[in-house]
C-alpha cells in the first residue's frame, strides 16, 4: 500500500527558532512536493524534487528551504519561524515518468508559530 | 494569471446528486485531477481527464470540456461519509499543478 509519512502531526514552535519538517515515502517515486494549505486558499507549492540532491523553487519559496540527501526522504526547513508561516504542511509524492499520474500526499503537519 | 474558480461550499441531501463545478484559465493544459479532502486528512486521488468528455468511475463521474475550460465532479447516491472538501487542480505547460481553493461539500440526512 502506497504510503507517505510526516515526522510530525501539530507542531509548536516559537518565532525565530529553525523548524525541521521531515517526509519519507516507501513507493520509490521520483518526485517529492512540499505544499502549504491555508484556508480559503487552495495548495501552495513552496518546493518540490525530481530527484535525489535536485531541487526546484514552487510559488511561495521565501522562507523555507529544502534538502533531499536520499530518495526517499524530503525535508522542509524553516530558518527562522515567523507567525505568517503558521499553516498545515502538506508533503507528496510521485513516479517520475508521464504527468498523468497522480501525487500521494502524507497526512500533514499542522504548525503553529507563536 | 493562472486561476482556478469553484464554489466555496454546497449542501446536498443525502441520496441526491450533486455536481461541484471548476473552472480554469491556466498556461498550457495537461489534465485536470480532482481530489478529495476529509477534515483533518491528506487529499486522495479521485480523477484525471485530459480529453474531453464524461470519465466515470462508481459513483464519481467527472467531466472536461477542454475550449470552455471547464470541468465538473458529479457525485451520484450521496453518502454521509462523501462529507469533504473537493479540489480541482490543473496541470499547466510546465507541469506543475495549479489548485483551486477547494469546495466544501456538506451533505445532509
Amino acid at each position: 500500500d502506497v504510503k507517505v509519512t510526516q515526522s510530525s502531526r501539530y507542531l509548536v514552535k516559537r518565532t525565530g527558532e529553525k523548524v525541521f519538517l521531515e517526509c519519507v515515502q516507501d513507493m520509490d517515486h521520483e518526485n517529492m512536493f512540499w505544499y502549504r494549505q491555508d484556508p480559503g486558499l487552495g495548495l501552495r507549492l513552496i518546493y518540490f524534487s525530481y530527484d535525489v540532491k535536485m531541487k526546484e523553487k514552487g510559488d511561495i519559496p521565501e522562507g523555507y528551504s529544502v534538502s533531499r540527501e536520499k530518495k526517499e526522504r524530503f525535508s522542509l526547513i524553516l530558518e527562522s519561524a515567523s507567525t505568517n508561516q503558521t499553516s498545515m504542511y502538506l508533503c507528496a509524492s510521485s513516479p517520475g515518468t508521464g504527468y498523468s499520474h497522480e501525487q500521494y500526499f502524507g497526512p500533514g503537519t499542522r504548525l503553529t508559530v507563536t | 494569471g493562472q486561476n482556478i474558480d469553484q464554489p466555496t461550499e454546497m449542501t446536498a441531501t443525502e441520496g441526491a446528486i450533486v455536481q461541484i463545478n471548476c473552472t480554469y484559465q491556466t498556461s498550457g493544459f495537461n489534465g485536470l485531477f480532482w481530489y478529495q479532502q476529509h477534515a483533518g486528512e491528506a487529499p486522495t486521488f479521485l480523477s484525471y481527464n485530459v480529453l474531453d468528455g464524461l470519465e466515470e468511475k462508481g459513483r464519481f463521474s467527472s467531466f472536461l470540456s477542454r475550449s470552455k475550460g471547464y470541468s465538473y465532479l458529479l457525485l451520484k447516491e450521496l453518502q454521509m461519509k462523501d462529507s469533504a472538501s473537493y479540489l480541482c487542480a490543473v496541470m499547466d505547460s510546465n507541469y506543475q499543478l495549479i489548485w483551486g481553493a477547494g469546495t466544501k461539500l456538506i451533505i445532509k440526512p
